[in-house]
């Protein structure tokens, strides 16, 4: 158990919706990061946040966004769903943003199924 | 741009070595990590790389050339349960850019 949470664990949606991801850091981690992985693909780095800013983008589309809270939770909302982006949906998180030996620990993902 | 490069997939026998290589291009390199993902599930953290030379942990080492953008990751005396994804990722400018992934099955 990394201590990185996500809910939900799975999601099935239509094409066209919307949905919400939601992810909670460890304990003491400021930085918040999303990947989308896709069958047979690697680990696609969307987007990250630091205490509440904006850090980096990574390819990241325009129907996707993401925000972090005052408590330093996460959420990734992803609208106008098209069958591509059926995925996993990870977050990880770490303590600093960058330098060092910055582990991210990562959190079990969410399944999302757009049929 | 950004480019890692790691085998797709490698079969080995339990008891034996395998070396997982990765080749990388990238600008503003501040670190290479190597990940273990079984599937379905989330990757869990094994190894870092910023200086050259071999970092060893346990049954797994990772080295790092920053020369020649290459690292490898090494793994003694294989068991059934590391068969799993192992991957490469590079640190750039805050961003960690993952490789697709090495695919090992271990056999008996």
């Amino acid at each position: 158990d990394s201590g990185v949470t996500q809910t939900p664990k799975h999601l099935i949606t239509a094409t066209g919706q919307r949905v919400t991801l939601r992810c909670s850091p460890r304990s003491g981690d400021l930085s918040v990061y999303w990947y989308q992985q896709s069958l047979d693909q690697g680990l696609q780095f969307l987007i990250q946040y630091y205490n509440g800013e904006e850090r980096a983008k990574g390819n990241i589309l325009e129907r996707f966004s993401a925000q972090q809270f005052p408590d330093l939770h996460s959420e990734l909302n992803l609208s106008s769903l098209e069958l591509g982006d059926s995925a996993l949906y990870f977050c990880a998180s770490s303590v600093e943003p960058g330098g060092g030996n910055n582990e991210q620990f990562f959190g079990p993902g969410t399944r999302l199924t757009v049929l | 741009g950004q480019n890692i490069d790691q085998p797709t997939e490698m079969t080995a026998t339990e008891g034996a070595i395998v070396q997982i290589n990765c080749t990388y291009q990238t600008s503003g390199f501040n670190g290479l990590f190597w990940y273990q993902q079984h599937a379905g599930e989330a990757p869990t953290f094994l190894s870092y790389n910023v200086l050259d030379g071999l970092e060893e942990k346990g049954r797994f080492s990772s080295f790092l050339s920053r020369s020649k953008g290459y690292s490898y990751l090494l793994l003694k005396e294989l068991q059934m349960k590391d068969s799993a994804s192992y991957l490469c990722a590079v640190r750039a400018s805050d961003k960690l850019i993952f490789g697709t992934g090495t695919r090992l099955q271990v056999f008996p």
